[in-house]
């Protein structure tokens, strides 16, 4: 098993720009999350969804969306980025009651 | 209003030596996950511990062990004989029993020098 991959590892964009961070899980995990990690700062969920077709916001979710077609794909949107938005995103997966499972992260500057 | 405090923002140790990091929790929900992450300097999350909230038994796992005191809505991490190894950061986190939401503490940097 794969477990959480994460696509792109590391991305660079311009103001303005657009783009989509991958998640996918092969746990057939019902659960999925975004969270971004703030240099120096703890994760802070942006979107979950708790199955196919069902999304809801986290503490963060301006400027963001996802959208959940199948239970192993969970992407992030971004469609305008902002210098506010640099970070490091981490998806993770879970059945509720145990522990996240988390990607390695995407890490992105919004120059 | 859920939240996690881990008060300590760094602590250095030398090897060998014990160390206790701290996480203080608030949550109005009578069901409840605590969890313990650990994020090296590679940046990969590692899952330590998940602790449910009717279970207060102390747990031990080789070197570590994880003490849950909900009078003091506490769930406190002891390393034991440090090792070089250990330094990173660790978050305590606060999980919702519904939706599996985490929330997590700031991090606490644990360097431990040779």
């Amino acid at each position: 098993n794969a477990g959480v991959t994460q696509t792109p590892k590391f991305r660079i964009l311009k103001i303005g720009q657009s783009m989509t961070l991958q998640c996918t899980q092969d746990m057939n995990h019902n659960y999925m999350y975004w969270y971004r990690q703030d240099p120096g700062m703890g994760l802070k969920l942006i979107y979950y969804s708790v199955g196919a077709g069902i999304t809801d916001k986290g503490e963060v979710p301006n400027g963001y969306n996802v959208s959940r077609s199948t239970t192993e794909d969970f992407p992030l949107r971004l469609e305008l980025a902002a210098p506010s938005q640099t970070s490091v995103y981490f998806c993770a997966s879970s059945s509720v009651e145990n522990e996240q499972f988390f990607g390695p992260g995407t890490r992105l500057t919004v120059l | 209003a859920q939240k996690v405090t881990q008060a300590q923002t760094e602590i250095s140790v030398v090897e060998k030596e014990d160390v206790t990091l701290d996480c203080v929790y608030e949550t109005r929900d009578t069901t409840y996950y605590l969890f313990w992450y650990k994020q090296p300097p590679s940046g990969e999350l590692v899952f330590l511990i998940r602790r449910n909230s009717f279970d207060e038994q102390n747990e031990i796992s080789g070197r570590y062990s994880w003490n849950f005191q909900k009078s003091t809505s506490s769930f406190n991490f002891t390393i034991t004989a440090s090792q070089v190894v250990d330094s990173a950061v660790y978050f305590c986190a606060l999980g919702s029993s519904n939706t599996g939401k985490l929330i997590f503490g700031q991090g606490t940097t644990l360097q431990v020098k040779p």
